[in-house]
This record gives C-alpha cells, structure tokens and sequence, in this order.
C-alpha cells in the first residue's frame, strides 16, 4: 500500500483565492484525519470522518474552512477565502476502527503558503 | 479536560547522551498514550504505543499513572534520533488523538 497520499505537495497562493487541498486515505480504513501545524500551535486536529460522515469539526478554525468526504477513498479540505494565516502545514491521516492497535497513517502533508 | 504537555520545546544533547522526553497528561479514565516522530521534512510515524510495552530504535516509554506521565527515553542517543517528537493521548469514545506540543531533539556530533 502506498500509504496515505496527500496532493498537491506543495501550494503557493495569493491571499483571497480558494485552496483545495486532496487526500487518500489507506483502503480499509474507516477514518480520516485532518490536522494543521504550526509553528506557534503545532499540531491541531480540525476535523475527522468515521465511514465518511463527520464526527467532530470543532477543531475547524472559522467558516473558511470546510471539508468533505464524498467516499471512502477521497477527502478534501477547502479553504475560501484563503488568508495569509491559513499558512501551514496539512495532514491528514486515516486508521482502522477503534482502539490503541489501530494507529494513525499520517500522509507527506501539503505546505500551503498564502502570499 | 483531556491535555497533553510536553513542557520542553528543545531538548539538545551530544550523541552517547541518555535522553529524556518529557509527557504528561489529564484524562479521567484509562489512558492510551503514543508516542510519534517526525524526521525532517517527512511525514509523522508512530514510534510507540504504552499498551505494546515495546522498544523501538532503542525508545522505551512507561506510563506512570501516579504521575499521569509517559516519558520518552533512550540511554544513548545517536545523531538520526534529531527530529520532532509529539506525545499523543487516545481520546475516549471515537479515535481521537490529541497531540502535545512537540518537542524537538536535537542530538550533536
């Protein structure tokens, strides 16, 4: 398996532009994660998926942000309008069911940079 | 509330050092705590979970429920053990994880 894959790599864009950010998760498992780091707050969950329905998006930072999970093979994070602060890195992650033996797959991360 | 912290945002050493990585934690019920690192520019991996009582790399971790802790430690560290390690508690119920703050190791030659 290839893993968690995450696209693009990397995104520069200009502040007030949309930014879409992609992810695979590893076929089979039943959750995905999105997190955001930083330097200042390092890493932060925004929002996961059990069986593509969200779970918690208490951790979604405003408006701007949505994501979604059409199947169970793709999910995207959506920032729009983007703002300079939104620079980070993205993460997502994905696991199997429940419980300590089921860790989280992180993907290599999108670095967005908001000009 | 459920917390994670890591009370050092670097931790510096020479190699052959014994290191220690500092985590403590808040949760009401029975704790599952991980331990995950990131090398430079790479995706985020598990090193070690409590409940498998394992050593990876030479990383042992014991939870200490007294102290509600679960250091990470080496007694030699080498110059490819420098990278980010973040300290994460299992939220109860669906398969949360929250992070700690992450502390950085940097091990010198």
């Amino acid at each position: 398996d290839a893993g968690v894959i995450q696209s693009p790599r990397h995104e520069v864009t200009e502040m007030g532009q949309e930014v879409t950010l992609r992810c695979k998760p590893i076929s089979g498992h039943d959750y995905l994660f999105w997190y955001r780091q930083t330097m200042m707050r390092g890493l932060e969950l925004l929002i996961y998926f059990n069986n593509n329905v969200p779970i918690d998006d208490s951790g979604m930072p405003e408006d701007r942000f949505s994501a979604k999970m059409p199947n169970a093979s793709f999910s995207t994070l959506k920032i729009q309008p983007s703002e300079p602060r939104d620079s980070a890195v993205y993460f997502c992650a994905s696991s199997l069911s429940l419980g300590n033996n089921q860790p989280q797959h992180f993907g290599d991360g999108t670095r967005l940079s908001i000009l | 509330a459920q917390r994670v912290t890591q009370p050092e945002k670097l931790l510096s050493v020479f190699k052959g050092a014994p290191v220690e990585l500092k985590c403590n934690y808040s949760y009401s019920g029975s704790p599952e705590l991980f331990w995950y690192v990131q090398y430079s520019r790479q995706r985020l991996q598990l090193l070690l979970r409590h409940i498998s009582r394992e050593s990876i790399k030479g990383f042992t971790a014991d939870l200490n429920k007294g102290e509600t802790s679960f250091h990470l430690k080496k007694p030699f560290a080498q110059e490819e053990d420098s990278a980010m390690y973040y300290c994460a508690l299992l939220s109860g119920g669906y398969n949360k994880l929250i992070f700690g703050a992450g502390t950085r190791l940097a091990v010198h030659p």
